[in-house]
């Protein structure tokens, strides 16, 4: 079985700009979270999608924003983009989404460099 | 405010004997506690969970500990092995948050030969 696949693995990109980044869950998979990660803040959660709606969202601005579709695949988007948003991408998907603790999956990440 | 914290930063240990490294939490709501592991360019892999009803968990070679009233978890690794070298990162989740978890800063194990 296919694991969690994100593209691109690396990205460069200036201040100012926008990016969009995509993760596959594992087929089945139907929960989809994303992470940020720095040296500074650790990992960070994001957002979390099941079913084509966002579940949980951490604390971060509204520039970052995500979408999950119809066959679970999920991106996320960040606008207006600031030096501190250089950082490590991580997509994990579960199973399912519910009050219980489904495992999750990590991708391999997106390294994200804002210049 | 951070709710989940791992104070060592780095741990060295002999191969063959026993690693422990130590989380300790703020937020007494959490309910599900995990560790996960992460190798260089990697995503994290999970590697055992406990829940806040148990006091311990054990899976193999791991085991994790839970005191609730000192708002600690536990990783316990024996016997150590050389390929256990990684970075550890301990996380939480709250009720009725689906799968939205804390992370800790990491602790990096390193297991010498």
């Amino acid at each position: 079985k296919a694991g969690v696949t994100q593209t691109p693995r690396y990205l460069i990109k200036t201040r100012g700009q926008q990016v969009t980044l995509s993760c596959s869950p594992i087929s089945g998979h139907r929960s989809v979270s994303w992470y940020q990660q720095t040296p500074g803040q650790g990992l960070q959660f994001l957002f979390e999608y099941f079913s084509e709606t966002q579940r949980n969202k951490g604390n971060f601005p509204g520039r970052f924003s995500g979408r999950q579709f119809s066959n679970s695949r999920s991106e996320m988007n960040v606008s207006t983009l600031e030096l501190g948003d250089s950082a490590l991408y991580l997509c994990a998907s579960s199973l399912h989404y519910g009050d219980t603790i489904y495992e999750q999956y990590f991708g391999p990440g997106t390294r994200l460099t804002v210049t | 405010d951070q709710q989940v914290k791992q104070n060592s930063p780095s741990l060295s240990v002999q191969e063959g004997r026993i690693s422990i490294l130590n989380c300790d939490y703020t937020n007494s709501m959490f309910d599900y506690f995990l560790w996960y592991k992460k190798y260089p360019a990697e995503g994290p892999t999970f590697l055992i969970s406990i829940s806040s009803i148990k006091d311990k968990n054990e899976d193999g070679r791991f085991t994790v500990f839970l005191n609730k009233s000192a708002k600690h978890l536990s990783l316990h690794i024996v016997p150590s092995q050389p390929g256990d070298s990684a970075v550890y990162f301990c996380a939480a989740k709250p009720p009725f948050a689906g799968n939205m978890l804390t992370f800790g800063g990491g602790t990096r194990l390193m297991v010498k030969p």
